[in-house]
């Protein structure tokens, strides 16, 4: 069965330091790979996707994810965090099927 | 190009009560899901409604939970009664189509306290 690990409950960086999120999947194949982005008291907003093709995916709001078929992950990057990035992120897969699975959700704080 | 709608957005009642949330998808959107997400955990999807027929609710508590999807469009989702596990943020999302990958835009969902 496809299931999405986002080892990181929370996270803390300081306003223009770099930021990973990670993501790792369990799938037979290669799947769909997503990451949304949830402020409070909002639904979700997909960031990025990955489909096929190059690795490296890039997303909205100076966000991009790689695709590591060997580590079956997929991490989220960003080369210099804003105060407006403090949100929750979730990584997701879609193994085939039509159903998304949601990892458990990564929250994102920065400080000053 | 409106979102998706969702009302209400929070909601209390006593537990053996019941609850209807309702959902309006983007428009032309043939794909509908429900999701309910707990606090701490990602959404997981309840049901997945193609047009006006369900495609998926195998994680659906269909001794309590029911929902339809009336001429393609609106959705309504109705927990009778509720119990205190059913506190959750329910999430509505739809989608253009329902292929693999196809991006799922979210309403801003309702917040369920059941006491």
């Amino acid at each position: 069965a496809q299931s999405v690990t986002q080892p990181d409950i929370h996270i803390t960086v300081s306003e223009g330091a770099s930021l990973e999120l990670r993501c790792n999947y369990s799938y037979g194949a290669t799947p769909y790979l997503f990451w949304y982005v949830q402020s409070p008291g909002q639904g979700l907003q997909l960031l990025l996707k990955y489909f096929s093709g190059d690795t490296l995916v890039q997303g909205i709001k100076g966000f991009e994810a790689e695709f590591k078929r060997s580590q079956s992950s997929f991490n989220l990057r960003k080369p210099s965090v804003h105060w407006s990035d403090a949100a929750e992120y979730f990584c997701a897969v879609d193994g085939g099927g039509f159903k998304t699975i949601f990892g458990a959700g990564t929250r994102l704080f920065v400080k000053a | 190009e409106a979102g998706v709608a969702q009302s209400p957005r929070y909601k209390i009642i006593e537990k053996r009560q019941s609850v209807a949330f309702w959902c309006n998808p983007i428009s032309g959107h043939a794909t509908l899901y429900w999701y309910q997400q707990i606090l701490g955990q990602g959404p997981k999807l309840l049901i997945q409604f193609q047009n006006n027929g369900v495609v998926d609710d195998s994680q659906l508590p269909k001794d309590r939970f029911s929902a339809e999807r009336l001429k393609g469009v609106d959705s309504t989702l109705k927990i009778q009664p509720a119990k205190l596990e059913d506190s959750a943020v329910y999430l509505c999302a739809s989608s253009f189509e329902r292929f693999g990958g196809n991006e799922q835009f979210f309403g801003p969902g309702t917040r369920l306290t059941v006491l």
